[in-house]
């Protein structure tokens, strides 16, 4: 079955701590994985996906094949990085599976 | 670019209602998805679809509800009769076509079922 596991609920860090939102993954095939946002009172918005192997905002995620995950990371958390967070799947054209969701609260 | 617009924002229906829920992609957009958001809970995928065509509808309860994208207007996601257990956040997406993984979201509609 298709799934995505994210089993924090709420992550809170104070600014400048590392971060690492966690994310599982099950798929038999060869999936597309991203990071979608949603800070407080805007639109779900794509922040990053596994194939561009690029960082946003200072956030990366390295693939684990071997482990299923695709875990989000930022080496100095900011108060604005506060937001949910959200895994996503993507195995078949068009349909995005996603987790449950991480709130990420930062504190000064 | 206005972005993906939904309409109504919040939507009340007394059981055994209809509810309508609008959604007009981003310009240039040909593909549109709706998801639903059930409370404490990640989005749920519902449907695909193209212009007068849908794609793939896995996700979509078997009864009551339906979608279309007609080759002029919004997307309509309709659900017939409506029951407490349909209260949640739709959302809408679109995306270019051939870059289905690059979603714009829309804000939701929020419905409740009263």
């Amino acid at each position: 079955a298709q799934r995505v596991t994210q089993p924090e609920k709420l992550l809170s860090v104070f600014k400048g701590a590392p971060v690492e939102l966690k994310c599982n993954y099950s798929y038999s095939g060869s999936p597309e994985l991203f990071w979608y946002v949603q800070y407080s009172r805007q639109r779900l918005q794509l922040l990053l996906r596994h194939i561009s192997r690029e960082s946003i905002k200072g956030f990366t995620a390295d693939l684990n094949k071997g482990e299923t995950s695709f875990h989000l990371k930022k080496p100095f958390a900011q108060e604005e990085d506060s937001a949910m967070y959200y895994c996503a799947l993507s195995g078949r054209v068009g349909k995005l599976i996603f987790g449950q969701g991480t709130e990420l609260s930062v504190k000064p | 670019n206005a972005g993906v617009m939904q309409n109504p924002r919040h939507l009340v229906r007394r059981r055994g209602q209809e509810a309508r829920l609008r959604c007009s992609p981003m310009k240039g957009h040909s593909h549109v998805y709706w998801y639903r958001q059930l409370p404490e809970e990640g989005l749920k995928f519902m449907v695909y679809l193209q212009k007068e065509n849908i794609i793939d509808e896995s996700g979509m309860p078997k009864e009551r509800f339906s979608a279309e994208f007609p080759k002029e207007g919004p997307s309509i996601l309709r659900i017939q009769q409506v029951v407490r257990g349909d209260s949640a956040a739709y959302f809408c997406a679109s995306s270019p076509p051939a870059v289905s993984y690059e979603q714009y979201f829309g804000p939701g509609t929020r419905l409740t079922v009263t």
